[in-house]
């Protein structure tokens, strides 16, 4: 089992162009989710899947969109760019309702010029 | 997030202690974790506890959790250098749709 796959692993845009994250997962997981992460202030939601079909937005849901594209896919989308976009996003599944044991991909690290 | 915090930083010497703290606002938290990052990582799930629990061990951790001040504790017993990581704090509630609100993070630094 690969786990939680995420591509690409670096990216660089430059301001206003767009791009998407992808995620799989490969344990049947109903729940996935994305975060990005900025230091000092830990990981923050921006939009989350409780099951395939829907979607609902975290905490800092603006400038981004997302798809739930089957159970095992969860893509980020940023449509226009800007450089507080420049973060590292992490994709997240879990499979319980109660414990939330989040699994965790590698993540992506991107830079907004 | 706002709602959990934790200090910045920690540095301890191989094979001491370690305790990492945490509080966090809300008394209707149903579990409460820690989670380690490995630089250049993904977070992993290390422990979590539930809160009618006040403490949990597992192997050279042992988690404290005191609900009337709001303080979370991780010990790592004989830390190693291995153990040099970010620990996260993260809380689930109910009303929140179990979804994970994270501490900012501390970074432990174990020097030889």
């Amino acid at each position: 089992n690969a786990g939680v796959t995420q591509t690409p692993k670096f990216q660089v845009l430059k301001t206003g162009q767009s791009m998407t994250l992808q995620c799989a997962q490969d344990m049947n997981h109903n729940s996935m989710y994305w975060y990005r992460q900025d230091p000092g202030m830990g990981l923050r939601l921006i939009y989350y899947s409780a099951s395939e079909g829907t979607t609902d937005k975290g905490e800092v849901p603006n400038g981004y969109n997302v798809s739930r594209l089957n159970k095992r896919e969860f893509s980020l989308r940023l449509e226009s760019a800007a450089p507080s976009q420049t973060s590292v996003y992490f994709c997240a599944s879990s499979g319980r309702s109660d414990l939330n044991e989040q699994f965790f991909g590698p993540g992506t690290r991107l830079t907004v010029l | 997030g706002e709602d959990v915090e934790q200090s910045l930083f920690l540095s301890v010497r191989e094979g001491d202690s370690s305790v990492i703290n945490c509080t966090y606002t809300d008394s209707s938290s149903t579990y409460l974790y820690w989670y380690k990052q490995e630089p250049g990582a993904g977070l992993q799930l290390l422990t979590y506890i539930f809160s009618n629990m006040d403490m949990k061990q597992d192997q050279r951790l042992t988690v404290l959790l005191n609900k009337k001040d709001k303080h979370l504790s991780l010990r790592i017993a004989d830390t190693q250098t291995g153990d040099s990581a970010i620990y996260f704090c993260a809380e689930t509630r109910e009303a929140a749709g179990n979804k994970l609100t994270f501490g900012g993070g501390t970074r432990v630094l174990v020097k030889p």
